[in-house]
C-alpha cells in the first residue's frame, strides 16, 4: 500500500525557514516524479513543486519560485520542502503528492495526509 | 498559464439525484483533465483522470466527459458519501503541475 506521511509543519514566524518531509513507503520511490501541493485554509489547491524521479528536474509555482526548493533523498525514500522568506500567505496545508502508474503518471493519485504551516506576522 | 472555473459554486442536491459539475479551462487541455473529490480533513482523491477515465476503484456512478476546453463531471444518482468538494485539475503542460480550478460544492438540500 503506497503510504506517504508528511511532517514538519507548525507556527511559523513571518520570514521563516521550516523544511518539511514527506516519508514514503509501499513503492519504489526512485521510479517516481514527487509533487508538492498546498491548500489555504477553506480555499482551493495550488500545485508548488515537482521533482522528476531522480532528481535533477525540479520546477516550481511562480508564486514560490526562489523561495522554496524541493529536493529528495532516494536512499531514504523521501521528499523535502525547504520553505524560506515565509509569508502570511503561506499558510496552508501542504500535501506530498505522488503520479500513479502508467497511463495515470501525470496525475496526483496519491496523496498524504498534510501538514499544517501557520505563519505568523 | 490557463485557468480553469467551475460551475456552479455550489450545488444543493438530494441523495439519488444527478450532478453535473462543469469545469472551463481558458485555453485548450485537450485531454489532460482530471477531478478530485474531497471530503472536510481528508486529502483529495483522484476520481477521473484523461477527462473520461475513471481511477481504480471509483464507482461507476462517476463519470467524466469533454475535450478541448469543456468538461463535466457527472455523478448518476447521489449517494450520502459523495457529499464534497470536488476540483477539477490540467497538467497541459506535465511534468509543470499546472492548475486547480477553485472547487464546486455538493451539499445536501
Amino acid at each position: 500500500e503506497v503510504q506517504l506521511v508528511e511532517s514538519g509543519g507548525g507556527l511559523v514566524e513571518s520570514g521563516g525557514s521550516p523544511r518539511l518531509s514527506c516519508a514514503a513507503s509501499g513503492f519504489s520511490f526512485s521510479n517516481y516524479e514527487m509533487n508538492w501541493v498546498r491548500q489555504a485554509p477553506g480555499k482551493g489547491l495550488e500545485w508548488i513543486a515537482y521533482i522528476s524521479s531522480g532528481g535533477s528536474t525540479k520546477d516550481y509555482a511562480d508564486s514560490v519560485k526562489g523561495r522554496f526548493t524541493i529536493s529528495r533523498d532516494n536512499t531514504n525514500n523521501s521528499v523535502f520542502l525547504q520553505m524560506s522568506s515565509l509569508r502570511v500567505e503561506d499558510t496552508a496545508v501542504y500535501y506530498c503528492a505522488r503520479g500513479g502508474e502508467w497511463e495515470l503518471l501525470r496525475w496526483f493519485a496519491s496523496w498524504g495526509q498534510g501538514t499544517l504551516v501557520v505563519v505568523s506576522s | 498559464e490557463i485557468v480553469l472555473t467551475q460551475s456552479p459554486a455550489t450545488l444543493s442536491l438530494s441523495p439519488g439525484e444527478r450532478a453535473t459539475l462543469s469545469c472551463r479551462a481558458s485555453q485548450t487541455v485537450n485531454t489532460y483533465l482530471a477531478w478530485y473529490q474531497q471530503k472536510p480533513g481528508q486529502a483529495p482523491r483522484l476520481l477521473i483522470y484523461d477527462a473520461s477515465k475513471r481511477a481504480a476503484g471509483i464507482p461507476a456512478r462517476f463519470s467524466g466527459s469533454g475535450s478541448g476546453t469543456d468538461f463535466t463531471l457527472t455523478i448518476s444518482s447521489l449517494e450520502p458519501e459523495d457529499f464534497a468538494v470536488y476540483y477539477c485539475h490540467h497538467r497541459n503542460n506535465w511534468p509543470r503541475g499546472g492548475t486547480f480550478g477553485p472547487g464546486t460544492k455538493v451539499d445536501i438540500k
